[in-house]
């Protein structure tokens, strides 16, 4: 069974202090692994696919990277408005490409 | 395009009554998601479409629940009868080529 741990469950940092979400993965074989933002209240809103080890993907202050075993969220010089709950999400090339297994998240807060 | 339009954006019912969630996908988009979110479960898909047609319902907690969708603008989360350990919030969710979540319905059952 796919399993995503996602770390820390919260984590709160100050305007401009850089830091990295962790994103743990167990699957039988990789078909993609995805970053959400949700804010709350609303419904999450898709930032990144990363499909294979050595990866990366940048946007805006964001990058997310991927091993084999694990990706990370990395926030550089981070504003109050990318406080939300960031979710990473797998897909399994075992089963269906949409069945996507999501941990339960990182409720990042940034402080001015 | 206005996005995924799902509604009653909440809902609160109580215990053994029916409850029917809606969503409008976007236009053009071709699969169709629906999810459940809790505490303590996190994020969890129940069933989707490809064309209109179920593909995966494996994730349907139970015969209470079933959807259906008629046309490609349409599609209904039914929970018959409905219990307290229902209440979550429901996204339905399309995708072409990436999948755009709906604001969600948040469900009570008292």
């Amino acid at each position: 069974e796919d399993q995503v741990t996602q770390s820390p469950e919260a984590l709160r940092l100050q305007e401009g202090e850089s830091s990295s979400l962790n994103c743990s993965y167990t699957v039988s074989g990789l078909r993609g692994l995805f970053w959400y933002r949700q804010d709350p209240g609303k419904g999450p809103e898709f930032l990144f696919t990363l499909y294979s080890a050595g990866e990366e993907k940048e946007k805006e202050r964001l990058k997310a990277t991927l091993t084999k075993k694990e990706s990370f969220l990395h926030i550089t010089a981070p504003k109050p408005e990318d406080s939300a709950t960031y979710l990473c999400a797998v897909g399994d090339s075992g089963g269906s490409n949409y069945k996507l297994t999501f941990g339960k998240g990182t409720l990042l807060t940034v402080n001015p | 395009d206005a996005g995924v339009i799902q509604s009653p954006r909440h809902e609160v019912t109580e215990m053994g009554q029916e409850v029917t969630l809606r969503c409008k996908p976007i236009s053009g988009h071709d699969y169709l998601f629906w999810y459940r979110q809790t505490m303590m479960r996190g994020l969890e898909l129940l069933i989707y479409f490809n064309n209109n047609v179920p593909i995966d319902d494996s994730g349907m907690p139970e015969d209470r629940f079933s959807a259906k969708m008629p046309n490609a603008s349409f599609s209904t989360l039914k929970i018959q009868p409905s219990e307290p350990r229902d209440s979550a919030v429901y996204f339905c969710a399309s995708r072409r080529t990436k999948a755009f979540f709906g604001q969600g319905t948040r469900l009570t059952v008292v």
